[in-house]
């Protein structure tokens, strides 16, 4: 069992809907991060988070450390939020040991 | 503009040959690190590097090397004894690696034949 896990692991949504895609990990960490991958592959950093929320954009990530789980919200979602979605969590004291979720595939339709 | 750079973004080989794929930042970054992705599965460390002409193995470190003799570089040899390694390799930096966020690279595609 993957300490880091994702859900879901694909979702299709059509232009303009909410979307939330939800990580909950079993380590304790010191934060958290959430990342975009684009079908070309490079991955952009998102969030990076260690408590409550941050905000940018169409994007909302949220996180409650007491329920060790962590949420990533897009209002109004465009097809050019289709992407791969992960989470990673840093445990405390270093990154060289992150952990990675593997993915939420996102598809928006027109 | 900075940033990481990885070339080249694909990298075609014959199986038993030996290869080294790239990895540039101009971060001014202390902390680099090696990744392989495979469909389905999470992101798997390789190699990290804390300083320059240190490094240590990740969770997957058999049939990889690696070098770090300029702190703006650490490139990656996928030698003939890495069973699989057809994969997606990104590299990463950050300012250290204690609670610092990573900032990935384009990331290379390798197919071995």
């Amino acid at each position: 069992k993957n300490e880091v896990e994702q859900s879901p692991q694909n979702l299709t949504a059509q232009e303009g809907e909410f979307i939330t895609i939800n990580c909950s990990y079993s380590v304790g960490i010191s934060a958290l991060h959430w990342l975009q991958q684009h079908p070309g592959g490079g991955i952009v950093s998102l969030f990076m988070l260690s408590s409550g929320k941050k905000k940018h954009g169409r994007l909302i990530a949220t996180i409650n450390i007491q329920e060790k789980h962590s949420s990533l919200h897009i209002t109004a979602s465009h097809p050019r939020d289709s992407a791969v979605y992960i989470c990673a969590a840093y445990p405390p004291g270093t990154a060289s040991k992150l952990t990675f979720g593997t993915g939420t595939r996102l598809q928006v339709t027109l | 503009d900075g940033g990481i750079t990885q070339s080249p973004k694909y990298l075609f080989r014959k199986e038993g040959q030996n290869v080294t794929l790239s990895c540039e930042q101009n971060l001014n970054h202390d902390a680099m690190y090696w990744y392989r992705q495979d469909p389905g599965q999470g992101l798997r460390l390789i190699y990290y590097s804390q300083i320059v002409n240190d490094f240590q193995k990740g969770d997957i470190a058999e049939g990889y090397s690696v070098s770090r003799e300029k702190k703006e570089s650490f490139p990656l040899t996928v030698t003939s004894a890495q069973k699989n390694p057809t994969a997606f390799y990104l590299c990463a930096s950050s300012m250290q690696t204690t609670a610092y966020e990573q900032y990935f690279g384009p990331g290379t595609r390798l197919t071995v034949t």
